[in-house]
């Protein structure tokens, strides 16, 4: 049972576009998202996050979107650059669990073509 | 200003080995979590831990594996008579004590292969 959903395994930008990546949920009690961007061979780097009486988060490059009512959430990156180029996870925190148990999307790997 | 510190970064083990994952979080930071990535998926929660305490072990296989963290030292994961399956990356993150929401930062994990 996936809470957390990223339906694009994949995603190839133009460098200097608009890079958008997705992700959506199914636990309406879910009260906090992030953003975390991996590079091979190395840990989940965090990137943004939001909390869920927000419905927008901006950090330079970066901004994350959340529409609640769709259990939607999404990450742009303007201008897109070919150090971009990592897989992206979504992840969500559950307030009944008490803890920092995050429940992770499977990822989307962006490409960055220079 | 070091990270979490996991080592080793990668770890070949027979099937019937033990195989033990240290991870030491970041000064300051007293809440550690292990999780686990299989091939093509994403991060799996493992367990929660505290200084000498357990808090959450609902993502830990209930039979060989298991996790500490001691008063002095890093936090330990153990996996018993591994077996292919237990393959996969190992990730530690370590985050303050905090009352608010928080990210936790991650160390570059423990490539784990069971030959």
């Amino acid at each position: 049972d996936q809470q957390v959903k990223q339906n694009s395994p994949s995603l190839s930008v133009q460098e200097g576009r608009i890079s958008i990546l997705n992700c959506d949920y199914t636990n309406s009690m879910f009260d906090y998202f992030l953003w975390y961007k991996k590079y091979p061979a190395e840990g989940p780097t965090f990137l943004i996050s939001i909390s869920s009486i927000k419905d927008k988060n901006e950090d330079g490059r970066f901004t994350v979107f959340l529409n609640k009512s769709a259990k939607h959430l999404s990450l742009h990156i303007v201008p897109s650059q070919p150090g971009d180029s990592a897989v992206y996870f979504c992840a969500a925190s559950d307030p009944a669990s008490g803890t920092y148990k995050y429940i992770f999307g499977t990822g989307t790997r962006l490409k960055v073509l220079a | 200003n070091a990270g979490v510190m996991q080592n080793p970064r990668h770890l070949v083990r027979r099937r019937g080995q033990e195989a033990r994952l240290r991870c030491s979080p970041m000064k300051g930071h007293s809440h550690v979590y292990w999780y686990r990535q299989l091939p093509e998926e994403g991060l799996k929660f493992m367990v929660y831990l505290q200084k000498e305490n357990i808090i959450d072990e609902s993502g830990m296989p209930k039979e060989r594996f298991s996790a500490e963290f001691p008063k002095e030292g890093p936090s330990i994961l153990r996996i018993q008579q591994v077996v292919r399956g237990d393959s996969a990356a190992y990730f530690c993150a370590s985050s303050p004590a905090y009352r608010g929401r928080i990210e936790a930062f991650f160390g570059q994990g423990t490539r784990l292969t069971v030959v």
